[in-house]
């Protein structure tokens, strides 16, 4: 089945402590990307990616990391997690090129105390 | 940068009725796409639609782009239909996508 899996699903951590979230996707898309969802505000774009080793940032991207590695893989990294970073957090995929949708993941609800 | 401006914030319906969602944008874009959220969380794309028209089953979807905006339609709906609904422009040039605040839709038995 062709999809965008995240992980974990949920997580609370503590202020401070790194952590990933892990982003894959089984259909050979070029671009991924990371967003963050909070109340009142949407979704915001963290970090987008146009294929291996490309990376480049969005409108929120102070705070995160991430890495493009592999074609299939886009982990979004919080090096030193603070409270305001506790939100709603969303994995992209898509072809490359105009015509073409996102396909997301599930989300990973992130609570950093 | 560009803005995103959805009408209306809220909406409610009774099953069957008929509905027209609005995106309005402040830029040119050379993307755009609509999303539902239902109330799981779950971001479904609906139509990737920078210009045109386009229909799928009861949702139908036009933008003009010329005049910045966008609209959604929804068909006789459903209990189904419930959640919010985002559009998300793309600014000519850049890769990105800005979303707006979403309509938020709740159809009633």
């Amino acid at each position: 089945e062709a999809q965008v899996t995240q992980n974990p699903r949920y997580l609370i951590t503590v202020t401070g402590k790194k952590l990933t979230v892990t982003c894959s996707q089984n259909m050979n898309h070029e671009y991924m990307s990371w967003y963050r969802q909070d109340p009142g505000l949407g979704l915001r774009q963290i970090y987008y990616s146009m294929n291996v080793e490309v990376t480049d940032k969005g409108d929120v991207p102070e705070g995160y990391k991430v890495s493009r590695k592999e074609k299939r893989n886009f982990p979004l990294i919080l090096e030193s997690p603070s409270p305001n970073q506790t939100s709603l957090y969303f994995c992209a995929s898509s072809l490359q090129g105009r015509g073409y949708g996102y396909t997301f993941g599930s989300g990973t609800r992130l609570t950093v105390v | 940068g560009i803005q995103v401006e959805q009408s209306p914030p809220d909406l409610i319906l009774q099953e069957g009725a008929n509905s027209t969602l609005r995106c309005n944008f402040s830029d040119s874009v050379n993307n755009l796409q609509w999303f539902h959220q239902n109330p799981w969380g779950q971001l479904i794309n609906l139509f990737y639609i920078p210009s045109g028209t386009k229909q799928n089953g009861r949702l139908s979807a036009t933008t003009v782009a010329t005049e910045r905006y966008s609209l959604l339609y929804i068909s006789s709906s459903q209990t189904t239909d419930s959640g919010v609904y985002f559009c998300a422009p793309g600014p000519s040039g850049t890769y990105k996508y800005i979303f707006g605040t979403g309509t938020r839709l709740k159809v009633l038995a």
